[in-house]
């Protein structure tokens, strides 16, 4: 199994709501990654989980939590988010190490009404 | 981070062979060139890695500069499903870091 499953793949939400992402992997990764994108722009980095512990926050708002509950989940929780955080959330996982690739997932596609 | 840069865009014909180019001249001894392709609509894919040497797999190729500051992806015959955008990545610790990446477009 080689896949990186995001679920919801699209969400909607009020700017009052509190929602999750969900991500899921199999493949032993000890690394997962949470990336924003915006339409026609490279994924920016969020954060990144080492070992189920978060080793790189990139001074993303609080109004983002990641939560890493094992080795093989990953979330994103979201509270009062403001129009402009509509994008596509990837997640992605990897070996921890620059020598081996990354898995993405399809992303869920979040719009903040 | 270590920046790369790549064309805005190019383009191909199909079945024709497709070089990608990539600089990044403030690369370390440590960094790994990476690169992925993202569809549209998709999450980005893997395409291939090296350090130093040339690489070779079933997708692409990679030639890597002597003194490592620039590289080229090579798709030796360009099929309508690989235009995509590709990105030049430089991996180090546990950061993957998309540049800006580059639109590859192929006419039947």
């Amino acid at each position: 199994d080689t896949e990186v499953t995001q679920t919801p793949k699209h969400l909607v939400m009020g700017m009052t709501n509190k929602k999750s992402l969900k991500c899921e992997q199999h493949m032993g990764h000890r690394a997962m990654y949470w990336y924003k994108q915006k339409a026609k722009k490279p994924p920016e980095l969020m954060f990144v989980y080492s070992y189920e512990k978060l080793s790189i926050n990139e001074s993303v708002p609080s109004r983002f939590s990641p939560e890493c509950p094992n080795s093989s989940l990953l979330n994103l929780h979201l509270h009062a988010l403001q129009p402009e955080d509509s994008a596509l959330y990837l997640c992605a996982s990897s070996q921890d190490h620059p020598d081996t690739e990354a898995f993405f997932g399809q992303g869920t596609r979040l719009t903040v009404v | 981070d270590a920046k790369t840069t790549q064309p805005n865009s190019m383009e191909s014909n199909e079945e024709e062979p497709v070089h990608l180019p990539c600089n990044h001249s403030t690369i370390s001894g440590t960094d790994y060139i990476h690169w992925y392709r993202q569809l549209p609509s998709q999450g980005p894919e893997y395409v291939i890695h090296g350090l130093t040497s040339n690489v070779n797999n079933r997708m692409a190729s990679l030639a890597i500069a002597e003194d490592r500051k620039s590289s080229t992806l090579i798709l030796h015959r360009a099929t309508l499903r690989d235009a995509a955008v590709y990105y030049c990545i430089l991996y180090n610790t546990d950061k993957l870091i998309f540049g800006t990446g580059t639109r590859l477009q192929v006419f039947p």
